[in-house]
């Protein structure tokens, strides 16, 4: 079965700081990763896929196979990027595994 | 126009009550799903369909159940409401289900059902 963590809950950062949010997982199969992103009051949307290699508002992340991780990372925060994120794993099937999200807050 | 959208936003209704969540979505996408969201903020599906088909029912109540009249449309119905139920419903869309690593794998979400069971 597929499983997604986030270990940190929230987590806190000042302006320009670098940020780092952790998800692991757990797969049989060839993993498709995702981050998905939720700002106050708006929906949730996807943020980056493992497959398209980009960088969206200067966030990247790397899926790393031998330590079953897809960190997302920026290396200077914005306050505008404080909002809940979340990790997701997907199937052939079309279901998303979503890890337990974390809230991430950027202080000026 | 919002893409995928969900009525009503906000339902509050006491235990026992027999309540239904709706959802459109425009995007000319062939599946469909449920989410809940609970009070720790887990995301955990419930059902997903595909033109009109099941595909996905996780383990989930059979107070619980999905109705999909047309591929833009599903609809959520919930019998004998309990105080657990409490939670954001979220519907999504997707274009493309069978290749996750595809440009076209992902959800578009709706902006979510705040239901609190009193």
């Amino acid at each position: 079965a597929q499983r997604v963590t986030q270990p940190e809950k929230l987590l806190s950062v000042f302006k320009g700081a670098p940020v780092e949010l952790k998800c692991n997982y757990s797969y049989s199969g060839s993993p498709e990763l995702f981050w998905y992103v939720q700002y106050s009051r708006q929906r949730l949307q996807l943020l980056l896929r493992h497959i398209s290699r980009e960088s969206i508002k200067g966030f990247t992340a790397d899926l790393n196979k031998g330590e079953t991780s897809f960190h997302l990372k920026k290396p200077f925060a914005q306050e505008e990027d404080s909002a809940m994120y979340y990790c997701a794993l997907g199937t052939s099937y079309g279901k998303l595994t979503f890890g337990q999200g974390t809230i991430l807050t950027v202080h000026p | 126009d919002t893409a995928v959208s969900q009525t009503p936003k906000y339902l509050v209704t006491q235990m026992g009550n027999d309540k239904s969540i709706k959802c459109e979505q425009n995007l000319g996408h062939d599946t469909m799903y449920w989410y809940k969201q609970d009070s720790k903020k887990f995301l955990k599906i419930m059902f997903s369909y595909n033109n009109k088909e099941l595909i996905i029912n996780e383990t989930v109540p059979n107070r619980f159940s999905p109705k999909s009249p047309d591929k833009a449309h599903l609809n959520l119905h919930i019998n004998s409401l309990e105080l657990g139920d409490s939670a954001v419903y979220f519907c999504a869309s997707s274009q493309d289900r069978l290749s996750p690593g595809g440009p076209n794998y992902g959800y578009t979400f709706g902006s979510g059902t705040r239901l609190t069971v009193v």
